[in-house]
């Protein structure tokens, strides 16, 4: 099946300071989401990026489909920004849509 | 509101109980999933639904089942609780795709964090 990597695994940073996180894969794909996972176990929708570049307040994502990565930005970080940060892609061939998550990064913001 | 609700949101329980967590989403899609999260690991999917009458296994093998009587409920039920079930589950839907091989946005509920004792 598709490999979906992610890094860094674990990222801490100073409030204020900017971030990039990463996410590879292995096979094509036609779906593409980053989310963010609360404290409280909850996944919030960051972004639906199969390709191209999207923008949302001091996020923003790219995904490079014909290289088989996307990148998450993260800028003026703040303590509310902190909680574990998913990838998950759809394979353009047989996964009937179905999401394949990968081990996402633990990030933590610091006052 | 479109929304997706689970319940419970916690649930402890004792072991060889049957439990049934509910989900039920008012967006008006037609494709339903259910996840399984261990703590500080990757979701994994363990059943998903096309509509009303489907039902089909995910890539992770579970002893639960589901059912999808309605487009709007997709109900999951372990017939007999263990400590092994003890995750949290996430319920979540998407859109069917209007063109051949383009996939929807997913959507996820609170999830339900399951204790077994």
């Amino acid at each position: 099946g598709i490999q979906v990597e992610q890094s860094p695994p674990d990222l801490i940073l100073q409030e204020g300071a900017n971030s990039t996180l990463r996410c590879n894969f292995s096979d094509s794909v036609n779906n593409l989401q980053w989310f963010h996972q609360n404290p409280w176990g909850q996944l919030i929708n960051l972004f639906y990026i199969p390709s191209g570049t999207k923008q949302n307040g001091r996020l923003s994502a790219t995904t490079v489909a014909t290289e088989r990565y996307s990148l998450l930005y993260i800028s003026s970080s703040q303590t509310t920004d902190s909680g574990v940060y998913f990838c998950a892609v759809a394979r353009s061939r047989g996964s009937q849509g179905n999401l394949i998550f990968g081990k996402g990064t633990k990030l933590s913001v610091k006052p | 509101e479109a929304d997706i609700y689970q319940t419970p949101r916690y649930l402890v329980i004792g072991t060889g109980k049957k439990i049934t967590l509910e989900c039920s989403q008012t967006m008006g899609h037609d494709k339903m999933y259910w996840y399984q999260q261990d703590p500080g690991m990757e979701l994994h999917l363990i059943h998903y639904s096309y509509g009303v009458n489907s039902t089909e296994k995910g890539d992770l093998s579970s002893e639960s089942t589901v059912s999808r009587i309605r487009t709007e409920h997709f109900p999951l039920t372990l017939e007999s609780a263990r400590p092994s079930h003890t995750s949290q589950y996430l319920c979540a839907s998407s859109e069917p795709p209007r063109l051949a091989g383009a996939y929807n946005e997913q959507f996820f509920g609170p999830g339900t964090r399951l204790t077994v004792l």
